[in-house]
């Protein structure tokens, strides 16, 4: 079925720094999403984008992150700067329409450490 | 605000029985509810998913789930189970308006062994 991929698969970095986390969707999806799953609790949801804007965001997207999508290329979540917090398992994830019942495709995350 | 609840972390089966993983979700309105499953080291994919309609809904691979709305349940169900269902299943609810994303369970670890 269709991929996602995530790149990279692990990163670790020291508080303070930036971080870029890659997202490769489905290519004729139009919709993307990140979601972050802290060690032992659920995931969250962070993000949803459509048509180069934030649709919707949760508490969890803080100043310090931002996503883009330049020119139909990778989709990323930015980082700037990173916190202990900020330690997690990110699932990005696309679909094709934005609605409540469509389904997503999503990736098999990028584990952040931030030292 | 809406929750999921999976009460197993850890389920353990052997190979040819048969599987349920339990599912209760909270939300006030009529939920979307799926079943995910992510198997090692790749990203969670679809199982099912229910909407309206017949409350028992058929999936891949042989799983199927039943929506009961007196219990606020969505149970998966699988009659005989292979080594190859081993893997992390996740229970989600989309609000109708789909404000703040999907709801997700914390996930129930099925292991099937020989």
């Amino acid at each position: 079925g269709p991929k996602v991929l995530q790149i990279p698969s692990h990163q670790i970095i020291d508080m303070g720094q930036m971080v870029t986390l890659n997202c490769d969707p489905v290519s004729n999806h139009l919709y993307f999403y990140w979601y972050k799953q802290i060690l032992g609790q659920q995931m969250e949801f962070l993000v949803n984008f459509y048509n180069g804007k934030v649709m919707e965001k949760s508490k969890l997207f803080k100043d310090q992150f931002s996503v883009e999508r330049p020119d139909g290329s990778y989709f990323t979540l930015k980082i700037q700067p990173t916190a202990l917090e900020d330690s997690a398992v990110y699932f990005c994830a696309s679909s094709l329409e934005g609605s409540s019942a469509e389904t997503l495709y999503f990736g098999s995350g990028t584990r952040l450490t931030v030292l | 605000a809406q929750s999921v609840t999976q009460p197993d972390a850890r389920v353990t089966v052997s190979e040819g029985a048969s599987l349920q993983l339990r599912c209760k979700y909270s939300y006030s309105g009529t939920p979307y509810l799926f079943w995910y499953v992510q198997y090692p080291r790749q990203g969670l994919q679809l199982l099912l998913k229910y909407y309206s309609g017949d409350p028992v809904v058929q999936g891949v691979n042989g799983f199927e789930a039943e929506f009961s709305k007196s219990n606020s349940s969505f149970h998966l169900r699988k009659a005989s189970v292979h080594w190859s269902d081993s893997a992390v299943y996740f229970c989600v609810l989309s609000a109708y308006n789909y404000a703040q994303g999907l709801t997700f369970g914390l996930g129930t670890r099925v292991s099937v062994f020989p």
